[in-house]
């Protein structure tokens, strides 16, 4: 069966200092992977999504950007944290087919003071 | 332009009675899968039901079934026989086929009351 795992589960992080969130998945090849953040209380916001190695799609021009250096591994970066950049992040995997479902990770809590 | 819209932003239920939290949803495209998930106030999103464009029956997972009007571009989800552990958040969301991006609504926070 597939797995989905993010980490770190919580992250506190002053402003200005980079970041690095990780997302794998397991049992499953060449997926669709995607990072969303959630303000509290609001809906998912896509950030970015990749159909394979190396490709990226940016939804939202901001200060984050994305990685797929392996084919179950998604990158989620920022050289410099903005306070607007506190968040709940979510990783997803789906299979790409014509009537797949999405899956989503345990979540990334991030606090930037 | 696709969009799926939640209008009941918090809901009150009775445990063990049936509630049924809306979903619309607009896109021109007649091939699309409807989907809801359910977080929980740990934060992780569990897939609960889908359904197909194409699907002529409504889907159903257990007490889960999402009441799927096609002309009404309509589809609720209803949960029978309330749980307390039911009270969450539920977000519908939708795939037009052969795209990669998936569409959220802005969820409809479900509280059940003993």
């Amino acid at each position: 069966s597939q797995t989905i795992h993010q980490w770190p589960a919580t992250l506190v992080q002053p402003v200005g200092s980079p970041l690095s969130l990780e997302c794998t998945v397991e049992g499953t090849s060449n997926p669709n992977l995607y990072w969303y953040r959630q303000a509290a209380g609001r809906g998912l916001q896509l950030l970015f999504y990749s159909v394979g190695i190396g490709q990226i799609s940016s939804e939202v021009p901001q200060n984050l950007s994305a990685s797929r250096p392996q084919d179950r591994q998604f990158i989620l970066s920022s050289k410099k944290l903005l306070l607007s950049d506190s968040g709940f992040y979510l990783c997803a995997w789906s299979n790409g087919g014509a009537t797949d479902t999405q899956y989503f990770g345990p979540g990334t809590r991030l606090t930037v003071l | 332009a696709q969009k799926i819209t939640q209008t009941q932003p918090g809901m009150f239920v009775q445990e063990k009675e049936a509630v049924t939290l809306d979903c619309t949803y607009d896109t021109s495209d007649p091939s699309y899968g409807l989907f809801w998930y359910k977080q929980p106030s740990s934060g992780e999103m569990i897939f609960l039901i889908y359904q197909g464009s194409y699907d002529q029956q409504n889907a159903t997972e257990g007490r889960y079934s999402l009441n799927f009007q096609k002309a009404r571009k309509s589809a609720n989800l209803v949960i029978s026989a309330s749980q307390l552990g039911d009270s969450a958040m539920y977000f519908c969301a939708m795939r037009i086929y052969n795209f990669n991006k998936f569409y959220f609504g802005s969820g409809t926070k479900l509280n059940v009351k003993p």
